[in-house]
């Protein structure tokens, strides 16, 4: 069975430094992994994802996060956070095969950028 | 165009209440799902529509709860006999098609109804 563990259910770091935002996951058979955001009263946003062609991800907003297979982890970064940053943040896997289709997320990151 | 759309976006409700859910996906998008957002938690599978019918209903906690897709694009999910636990966001996703990581396969979410069981 898959599942996802985002260490840190909260994040705070400041305007302009450094977003490391960590997910760990488990899976019986090569993932598909996802991040996703959610900004207030809004429904979640896929910012990247991977696919298995590189396992550095470039995805929306400046955001970045690699696949390292022997760490099972698939850390979500930025390099210099804004206020619009500010946001929850999830990680998902996703195990294809016959019908099973469905996302399974971590609990969450909730980040905070402070001024 | 428009996103996915999903009412009410709040509904209240006492405890042994029948209550309906509307999920209205993106034109065209043939794979629908539901999950369920409780407080402090990512969201969970519920159920996945491909056209018409239920492919997958593995998530559904119980017997109380059931989703309609009749005509392969608006659903309902369904919740019998509701029970303060089952308090939570629920959110709607739909997709061109269910699998691949083609951009057409990128599920797309809706802004979710939050449900209070009382």
């Amino acid at each position: 069975a898959q599942s996802v563990t985002q260490l840190g259910s909260h994040v705070s770091v400041s305007e302009g430094a450094l977003v490391l935002l960590r997910c760990n996951y488990s899976s019986s058979v090569p993932p598909y992994l996802f991040w996703y955001v959610q900004y207030p009263n809004q429904g979640l946003q896929l910012l990247l994802k991977y696919t298995s062609a590189a396992t550095l991800v470039k995805g929306i907003n400046g955001f970045e996060a690699e696949f390292k297979k022997s760490e099972t982890s698939f850390h979500l970064t930025k390099p210099s956070a804004h206020m619009s940053d500010a946001a929850e943040y999830f990680c998902a896997v996703r195990e294809d095969g016959g019908s099973n289709y469905k996302l399974t997320f971590g609990k969450g990151t909730l980040l905070t950028v402070n001024p | 165009g428009a996103g996915v759309s999903q009412t009410p976006s709040n509904k209240v409700t006492e405890k042994g209440k029948y209550v309906e859910l509307r999920c209205d996906p993106i034109s065209g998008h043939t794979a629908l799902y539901w999950y369920r957002q409780s407080l402090g938690q990512g969201p969970e599978f519920l159920i996945y529509f491909q056209g018409t019918g239920a492919a997958d209903d593995s998530g559904l906690p119980n017997d109380r709860f059931f989703a309609v897709r009749p005509e392969g694009s608006v659903s309902t999910l369904k919740i019998q006999r509701t029970e303060r636990g089952d308090s939570a966001v629920y959110l709607c996703a739909s997709s061109l098609r269910a699998g691949g990581l083609l951009k057409s396969h990128e599920q797309f979410f809706g802004p979710g109804t939050r449900l209070t069981v009382l």
